[in-house]
């Protein structure tokens, strides 16, 4: 199957502070997306991206589709305490989501 | 709307035990689909659905069987569980398979003793 690989595994930030994450691939895809899970619950989608070099927002939230289409990143500004949970990267391709294996988050007040 | 719904929440079998998974959703979506979440993995796609009477199998496939006879329901079968199957279970759906909108229903966890 398609490896994904999230870095870094785990943060831990003080309250306040820009966060940034990675996906990479070896394959290519057709759309990245970026998802968060909070503990017991079901992933909740943040952005999706359908283009190579895609910039997009959502509030706090900023992502990029990379250029040669392996990979993607997520950017968190001014974090909070709610930011705290599970970030999943997904690619799409082929009628199939494959997900990274996760960057989980700690904001310390 | 209720969204995605799963049931059972937790479950517990034994080796060799069949049981079937039950996932519904509300909102007239055409794709759906099932993964399983192992600590460190990821989610992983078992089996998807673009619509009633479709079926394809994901990246892990091997001791799962599905079928989807109405667009709102999308239940995954173990036929005979093994401890390797021990995960927790994500039911998702979108509008069609050409939206990247997921919803993810809350997850059923399932032990295999």
């Amino acid at each position: 199957g398609q490896q994904l690989n999230q870095s870094p595994q785990s943060m831990f930030i003080q309250e306040g502070e820009d966060v940034s994450m990675n996906c990479t691939s070896s394959s290519i895809f057709n759309t990245w997306l970026w998802y968060k899970q909070d503990p017991g619950e079901g992933p909740v989608l943040l952005i999706a991206l359908y283009k190579a070099g895609e910039l997009t927002s959502n509030g706090r939230l900023t992502a990029q589709f990379g250029i040669t289409r392996k990979d993607s990143f997520l950017n968190i500004s001014a974090s909070i305490p709610s930011d705290v949970g599970i970030y999943f990267c997904a690619g799409h391709i082929s009628n199939q989501f494959y997900f990274g294996t996760g960057t989980s988050l700690t904001v310390i007040p | 709307n209720a969204g995605v719904t799963q049931t059972p929440k937790f479950q517990v079998l034994k080796t060799g035990q069949s049981m079937t998974l039950q996932c519904a959703q509300d909102m007239n979506h055409e794709y759906m689909s099932w993964y399983r979440q192992d600590p460190g993995m990821g989610l992983r796609l078992i089996h998807y659905s673009v619509g009633a009477g479709i079926t394809d199998q994901g990246e892990v496939p091997n001791g799962y069987n599905v079928s989807r006879s109405t667009t709102e329901d999308f239940p995954l079968r173990l036929l005979s569980a093994a401890p390797s199957q021990t995960s927790v279970y994500f039911c998702a759906s979108s509008y069609s398979f050409y939206s990247y909108e997921q919803y993810f229903g809350p997850g059923t966890r399932l032990t295999v003793t």
